[in-house]
């Protein structure tokens, strides 16, 4: 397998509930990055690790939490999550900060009712 | 700050015709650009970038984009069309000694290709 893996897909979800979205890059990246897209929007950076530490957290709600437990995998833990946080979440990994290009996953749609 | 425009929400072009999307950019360095392409219900795909070097930059699918520093803009162009280049646009920039790990997205643009 190559590139940037999401799962799941596709989530629904009640406000009460907890679930986490996964991602899984087999390129050999040491940064990943968690991305919210809404409709109308433009992308949201909403975290970053590089090697394996987080180095950016855009004011985030505490609602999102995420986790790297190593360099190749990155999770987004979700609970008691609100109606306008349905969107589409992207992974995203890349060689260092510099130069390097964003390598996307194929995004978790999730939906809050 | 950094930041980027797409002026224009859409852009509708014949096939065979050539397309331009435009982008413009303010950061307080010397930026890294970077165009990405966005199908139905996927996730982004890296087109090309601009580092350093020639302003003329060639990228996947016969794109290519040309960096001008005067007008701060870095529009992507294709010469001529297909229906398959049909797709969301997004345009972003990194500001290497200010913005670290950010990449700052535009906030797309439509193109249709009408056969």
């Amino acid at each position: 397998e190559t590139g940037v893996t999401q799962t799941p897909r596709h989530l629904v979800m009640g406000m009460t509930n907890k679930k986490s979205l996964k991602c899984e890059q087999h390129l050999g990246h040491n940064a990943m990055y968690w991305y919210k897209q809404s409709a109308k929007k433009p992308l949201e950076l909403m975290f970053v690790y590089s090697l394996e530490e987080r180095v950016e957290n855009n004011s985030v709600p505490s609602r999102f939490s995420p986790e790297c437990p190593n360099s190749s995998h990155l999770f987004l833990h979700l609970h008691t999550l609100q109606p306008e946080d349905s969107a589409l979440y992207l992974c995203a990994s890349s060689q260092g900060a510099s130069t390097g290009e964003l390598f996307f996953g194929e995004g978790s749609r999730l939906t809050v009712l | 700050a950094q930041s980027v425009a797409q002026p224009e929400d859409q852009v509708n072009v014949a096939e065979g015709n050539p397309l331009t999307v435009k982008c413009t950019y303010s950061v307080s360095g010397n930026p890294y650009l970077f165009w990405y392409v966005q199908y139905p219900n996927r996730g982004l795909q890296f087109l090309l970038k601009y580092i350093t070097g020639d302003n003329l930059v060639k990228g996947s699918y016969g794109f290519e984009a040309e960096f001008n520093k005067s007008q701060t803009s870095f529009h992507l162009k294709k010469p001529s069309a297909l229906v398959s280049d049909s797709a969301l646009y997004f345009c972003a920039v990194r500001d290497p000694p200010t913005g670290g790990f950010k990449t700052i997205f535009g906030a797309g643009t439509r193109l249709f290709v009408k056969a």
